[in-house]
């Protein structure tokens, strides 16, 4: 019965190499966002979507690729890992369009390590 | 732009004494306020929220009050437990059109015996 769930939990991996993670939802929620957090614990958006469509890409390198099949499920694919990208990847999902009063609800995580 | 700032860390306490956690912010618009907490290992969880001006967010002991004139969202609690050793983040999301929550840099709670 979990409601965010990402999968895998760990991730380690070379440079150069590509890799993907999976988030799904099960709350009915319209909107899915990407966060990362970095080593001194710093949370940062990186991609929304409502409804399956893109609606806020913050500036992320294009070696990050999102993708939402649905509006349950929102991946997110990194091309030519670099030492940089290792971090904590975080997905969430809200009601609406993101503002108001909704809070979101995260997944657990996935800690991506590039050696 | 949308910011938040958060006192810096960690806050060392000993069990139940007084936890204040001073956040203030900036908006372009009139922001809802949250407070997240973030558990070792695991991912944030809504701690509570206020969605206009002196509106009063509890949960767990924890409040926070939104002070619209001195743009603040302090969290405090009376007695912390051991239990409540965490990372908190202060964050804020507009209330109209397609917003996304923008946090502080977290706070590191720890409580000791």
């Amino acid at each position: 019965d979990t409601a965010v769930s990402q999968t895998p939990k760990y991730l380690v991996t070379q440079m150069g190499n590509d890799k993907s993670i999976k988030c799904e939802q099960n709350l009915g929620h319209d909107t899915m966002y990407w966060y990362k957090q970095d080593s001194k614990k710093f949370l940062k958006i990186m991609f929304s979507y409502n409804n399956k469509e893109l609606i806020i890409n913050e500036t992320v390198p294009n070696r990050f690729s999102p993708k939402s099949p649905d509006k349950a499920h929102l991946n997110l694919h990194i091309n030519s890992l670099e030492l940089g990208d290792s971090a904590v990847y975080f997905c969430a999902s809200s009601q609406g369009t993101g503002g108001g009063n909704y809070g979101y609800t995260f997944g657990s995580g996935t800690r991506l390590t590039v050696v | 732009g949308n910011s938040v700032t958060q006192m810096e860390g960690p806050v060392t306490l000993s069990e139940e004494a007084f936890l204040t956690i001073n956040c203030t912010y900036t908006a372009t618009g009139y922001p809802s306020l949250f407070w997240y907490v973030q558990y070792p290992g695991e991912g944030l969880q809504l701690l509570l929220k206020a969605t206009k001006a002196d509106d009063k967010g509890s949960n767990k002991g924890f409040e926070a009050t939104y002070r619209k004139e001195t743009t603040s969202f302090h969290l405090e609690k009376g007695s912390v437990q051991v239990s409540d050793s965490a990372v908190y983040f202060c964050a804020l999301s507009l209330r109209s059109g397609y917003s996304t929550l923008t946090f502080g840099k977290g706070t590191m709670l720890l409580v000791s015996p």
